[in-house]
């Protein structure tokens, strides 16, 4: 079956340091990719996404290129803030399909 | 932006009582999930729904139950709440004519059952 895989956190960086949260899945054909953000007290929201091999999803200085050949979807920012402290779950939505696989979550400290 | 509601935002019972968590969202999307979500931050589908008079068991049992009797609403219901109910609910929709199924997620309920 369809899966996603992320990397464990916590993740701790200091303020302009760089991230990169590492997802992999599993899936058949081609599915849809996405990373959202959960932000203490709410709910998640999309930060990105890639429809199709070699796109890549940007958003709020984050980014993120779907690579079929690895099957990653590995997220980064060049300068992280403060305000990027938050939990990041990597997910994959088969095409058609009517249900989103959700990583297990990353949470993200940026330390001042 | 996404228009999806939940209320309450927290919720302290007692074991025993029955409970409706409220849904609803105002983008007239088709597909509505509810997901629980645990103390280590991962999500657990619990029930879904296609649309009006459709309702399904995800992939994570529950002993909630859930309708959708209008397009906007859709509330989860527990009869008898338990301690081992405590947790995070999140509501989400899906807008119908698009391929990748993102998702619009609520504020969430932080449910505490004593």
């Amino acid at each position: 079956g369809n899966s996603v895989t992320q990397m464990e956190g916590p993740v701790t960086l200091s303020e302009e340091a760089f991230l990169t949260i590492n997802c992999t899945y599993t899936a058949t054909g081609y599915p849809s990719l996405f990373w959202y953000v959960q932000y203490p007290g709410e709910g998640l929201q999309l930060l990105l996404k890639a429809t199709k091999a070699d796109d890549k999803g940007s958003n709020k200085g984050f980014e993120a290129t779907y690579r079929k050949e690895t099957t990653s979807f590995h997220l980064e920012k060049g300068s992280v803030q403060v305000s990027d402290s938050a939990v990041y779950f990597c997910a994959l939505s088969a095409t058609g399909g009517f249900k989103t696989i959700f990583g297990a979550g990353t949470r993200l400290f940026v330390k001042a | 932006e996404a228009d999806i509601y939940q209320t309450p935002r927290y919720l302290v019972i007692g074991t025993g009582k029955k409970i409706t968590l409220e849904c609803s969202q105002t983008m007239g999307h088709d597909k509505m999930y509810w997901y629980q979500q645990d103390p280590g931050m991962e999500l657990h589908l619990i029930h879904y729904s296609y649309g009006v008079n459709s309702t399904e068991k995800g992939d994570l049992s529950s002993e909630s139950t859930v309708s959708r009797i209008r397009t906007e609403h859709f509330p989860l219901t527990l009869e008898s709440a338990r301690p081992s109910h405590t947790s995070q609910y999140l509501c989400a929709s899906t807008p119908q004519g698009i391929s990748y199924n993102e998702q619009f997620f609520g504020p969430g309920t932080r449910l505490t059952v004593l």
